[in-house]
């Protein structure tokens, strides 16, 4: 039982290069979610998928595209890296959604240069 | 939306003393609170929550407490460990999102 993983662990881009980050979970939740973590400003949502099938726009969505693949697997797609994206990147899980508590992953480096 | 302020944003300790966390929130309707605890590197973990029909809860040496009147929640942590040094999140949700808090960085002197 692996939890919730994400690929890769660390990345580095140059302005202007896209990449997708993987995230699978394999304990049955509905509900998956990226963050971004940021110094001093906690974990922003930036799209989240409530069940299979359906996303929807967090917080902080500019710049990000996401796929829900199917149950097990949600993706974050950047077409075009911008320094403002070096961040650390969380996809986290739940049962079925918020009201749940989260599993996350161990999280993305990903610094654009 | 919600928003969720935590306090301190640091907070020291000596080994065997008490911590407490505070957070506020501005949903009335927000009805789950999880804690969420991150050492350096590591990725978020829960390890305690409370929902909005229950006033305290405790684990061991934790222990969340709600005034839903005063749409505020704390985490305690008694006889503190140099193990519970890490960076502790509060978050608060209602049914389509969750909101966490900028994080408090807990240091716990040997």
């Amino acid at each position: 039982n692996a939890g919730v993983t994400q690929t890769p662990k660390f990345q580095v881009l140059k302005t202007g290069q896209s990449m997708t980050l993987q995230c699978a979970q394999d304990m049955n939740h509905n509900s998956m979610y990226w963050y971004r973590q940021d110094p001093g400003m906690g974990l922003r949502l930036i799209y989240y998928s409530a069940s299979e099938g359906t996303t929807d726009k967090g917080e902080v969505p500019n710049g990000y595209n996401v796929s829900r693949l199917n149950k097990r697997e949600f993706s974050l797609r950047l077409e075009s890296a911008a320094p403002s994206q070096t961040s650390v990147y969380f996809c986290a899980s739940s049962r079925d959604g918020p009201n749940y508590g989260y599993t996350f992953g161990s999280g993305t480096r990903l610094t654009v240069v | 939306g919600e928003n969720v302020e935590q306090h301190p944003s640091t907070l020291s300790v000596q080994e065997g003393d008490s911590a407490v966390i505070k957070c506020t929130y501005s949903d009335s309707a927000s009805n789950y609170f999880p804690w969420y605890k991150q050492e350096l590197g590591k990725r978020p973990q829960l390890i305690i929550d409370i929902r909005s029909n229950v006033g305290e809860k405790k684990d061991q040496r934790i222990a969340v407490t709600l005034n839903k009147t005063a749409k505020h929640f704390s985490l305690h942590i008694t006889e503190t460990q140099p193990e519970d040094s890490a960076v502790y999140f509060c978050a608060a949700s209602i049914v389509s999102d969750m909101r966490f808090g900028a994080g408090t960085r807990l240091t716990v002197k040997p």
